[in-house]
């Protein structure tokens, strides 16, 4: 079966600090990977997704199949990057697979 | 830009009742889902639709149904309401070509009592 691995629910850091959202997954074939974030109140929204190779805000991802890998990252955390962030790997069919979500919050 | 609608932000329901969460999405995408959004658990497929008529089960089905007969409007259904259905709903959709991404509604409430 097709998992995704968040392992952290809750990451806390300081305003300024780097972020790494870290995210695994297990996949027989190519793997197409995508971050969505939902911030306060809003809508589950795209992030960034790997096939893009694009920073969204400031963040990056690059996909290590090596070791199974898309982690989120961003060099200065800043206080409006607090959400909630998921992975997911999109399986035939279109259908998505999230992770359980890490929930960032950045302190000032 | 994509619009994906439901029609209840909040929803109190009595365990046993019928209930019904629509979603309707304005950019004639073919693929429609619902998932179910739970602290801890992610987000978990419940049924997704292909085209109209067309429907599939996702990782947790149990309890719920589907319609769509119409390409814009995509129906849940819960036959009889439990507790352990209270929960974040929430409705996608995407178009067919795989290069694009899915769209989230703005998620609907649902506590069972």
């Amino acid at each position: 079966a097709q998992r995704v691995t968040q392992p952290e629910k809750l990451l806390s850091v300081f305003k300024g600090a780097p972020v790494e959202l870290k995210c695994n997954y297990s996949y027989s074939g190519s793997p197409e990977l995508f971050w969505y974030v939902q911030y306060s109140r809003q809508r589950l929204q795209l992030l960034l997704r790997h096939i893009s190779r694009e920073s969204i805000k400031g963040f990056t991802a690059d996909l290590n199949k090596g070791e199974t890998s898309f982690h989120l990252k961003k060099p200065f955390a800043q206080e409006e990057d607090s959400a909630m962030y998921y992975c997911a790997l999109k399986e035939y069919g279109n259908k998505l697979v999230f992770g359980a979500g890490t929930i960032l919050r950045v302190k000032s | 830009d994509v619009k994906v609608t439901q029609s209840s932000r909040y929803l109190v329901k009595r365990t046993g009742e019928k209930v019904f969460l629509e979603c309707v999405q304005d950019m004639d995408h073919e693929n429609m889902f619902w998932y179910r959004q739970d602290p801890g658990l992610g987000l978990r497929l419940i049924y997704f639709s292909y085209d109209v008529k067309m429907k599939e089960k996702g990782d947790i089905p149990e309890g719920y149904s589907v319609s769509r007969e119409k390409k814009e409007r995509f129906s849940l259904i819960l036959e009889s309401a439990s507790t352990n259905q209270t929960s974040m709903y929430l409705c996608a959709s995407s178009p067919h070509d795989k290069s694009l991404y899915e769209y989230f509604g703005p998620g609907t409430r649902l506590t069972v009592t």
